[in-house]
């Protein structure tokens, strides 16, 4: 079955404790993607991949990062966790090519940070 | 950097009504414009795209058009079921720049039975 997974999806974690969110795609797509939504706030792209080892920021990319090693997987890594960052996370992929942008999402990780 | 905007942050309607939600967009760069649909507790799901170079796309009840001069777009669903109820987030990218995406956002709509 073609999908994206995250885990874990559901976290409950301490300030300053590191923490990995893994994203994983079966369906050979280019293009990966994080985004964070808050109420009122709507979707907000954190970071973005083009393709493997090719990242950019997107729009709230502050105390986070991201890495893509491999075409399937890209983990989201927060390395000194803070109360702000409380919030529902989505990855995402795409093909990315000229015929087809859609994005297909992930179940979501429910991450908060006490 | 791009700035999208989404009217009205929620909407009731009656069952067999027809709902419009608009989002306006900055960036004339901008050249894809997708709309997702995301019910309670579930991820966010495209229902239909429209690309800079068409004036409208429909598919069975749910069309959007897309005025590039005033930088707005629009869904349209008409025959509202109650099943439509959910958040709809409209988005805009450059395919041409990055494929960075934007999100309005979300109008929570209600189709009353």
């Amino acid at each position: 079955e073609a999908q994206v997974t995250q885990n874990p999806r559901y976290l409950i974690t301490v300030t300053g404790k590191k923490l990995t969110v893994t994203c994983s795609q079966n369906m050979n797509h280019e293009y990966m993607s994080w985004y964070r939504q808050d109420p009122g706030l709507g979707l907000r792209q954190i970071y973005y991949s083009m393709n493997v080892e090719v990242t950019d920021k997107g729009d709230v990319p502050e105390g986070y990062k991201v890495s893509r090693k491999e075409k399937r997987n890209f983990p989201l890594i927060l390395e000194s966790p803070s109360p702000n960052q409380t919030s529902l996370y989505f990855c995402a992929s795409s093909p990315g090519t000229g015929f087809s942008y859609e994005q297909y999402f992930g179940p979501g990780t429910r991450l908060t940070v006490t | 950097g791009e700035n999208v905007e989404q009217h009205p942050s929620t909407l009731s309607v009656q069952e067999g009504d027809s709902a419009v939600i608009k989002c306006t967009y900055s960036d004339s760069a901008s050249n894809y414009f997708p709309w997702y649909k995301q019910e309670l507790g579930k991820r966010p799901q495209l229902i239909i795209d429209i690309r800079s170079n068409v004036g409208e796309k429909k598919d069975q009840r749910i069309a959007v058009t897309l005025n590039k001069t005033a930088k707005h777009f629009s869904l349209h669903i008409t025959e509202t079921q109650p099943e439509d109820s959910a958040v709809y987030f409209c988005a805009a990218s450059s395919t041409n720049t990055g494929n960075q995406f934007y999100f309005g956002t979300g109008t929570s709509l209600t189709v009353i039975p």
